[in-house]
């Protein structure tokens, strides 16, 4: 079945660490994104992608970064410069231009 | 900027009875899109419904309507014969179409049936 896989599903590191969040799509869809999920914020744009190898930040792109080496991976770092890391990340994919987005189930990152 | 903005924190409605929720948006454009989302406690994002802003009829999908009102920049969902498990946080969107990519979201409001 088509869809987008993120991992893992729940994710605990340490104060300073760096932590990869994983993001992989098999619906051959041009564009990816990152969402952040905060209590009462609804979903604020991280980083999206239009196509391998270019990626463009979003509204709250600080403390993070993302490559797209390839079409179907997506993958998001938090890094230690990210102020408060906690919280829940989606990562969606649309096939193009002026459409909704499917998302994958989320990773709940805790820090401690 | 594009902005999105649910007035409802959290509703509530009767099993079997008919809820609105609503959503406004702030736009400059005449060409756009509009969705509705539903997270359930699974926190999986489904979409709902889709507007086209070019159409003037109302999307209907099944139990779920909206009334897009373009002049005042309103989309509301209604949805009929709730069931328990339309309880969920309920996310509008709006996308340009103006060959854009980003999706802009409001806050959300959490939506709870009684049995």
């Amino acid at each position: 079945d088509g869809g987008i896989t993120q991992s893992p599903k729940y994710l605990f590191r340490k104060e300073g660490q760096n932590v990869t969040l994983s993001c992989e799509q098999n619906l051959n869809h041009d564009a990816m994104y990152w969402y952040r999920q905060d209590p009462g914020q609804g979903l604020r744009l991280i980083y999206y992608s239009q196509i391998v190898n270019d990626f463009q930040k979003g509204d709250i792109a600080e403390g993070y970064s993302v490559s797209r080496e390839k079409k179907e991976s997506f993958p998001l770092t938090v890094t230690s410069a990210q102020k408060n890391p906690t919280a829940f990340y989606l990562c969606a994919s649309t096939p193009g231009l002026n459409t909704e987005a499917f998302f994958g189930q989320g990773t709940r990152l805790t820090v401690v | 900027a594009q902005t999105v903005t649910q007035s409802q924190p959290e509703m509530s409605v009767q099993e079997a009875e008919t809820v609105t929720l609503s959503c406004t948006y702030d736009t400059s454009e005449s060409d756009y899109y509009l969705f509705w989302y539903k997270q359930p406690p699974s926190r999986q994002m489904i979409l709902v419904i889709r507007q086209e802003a070019y159409k003037q009829q109302n999307a209907t999908e099944n139990r779920f309507s909206v009334n897009f009102q373009k002049a005042a920049k309103s989309f509301s969902l209604k949805i009929s014969d709730s069931q328990l498990g339309d309880a969920a946080m309920y996310f509008c969107a709006y996308i340009s179409g103006a060959g854009s990519y980003q999706l802009t979201f409001g806050k959300g409001t959490k939506l709870s049936v009684i049995p």
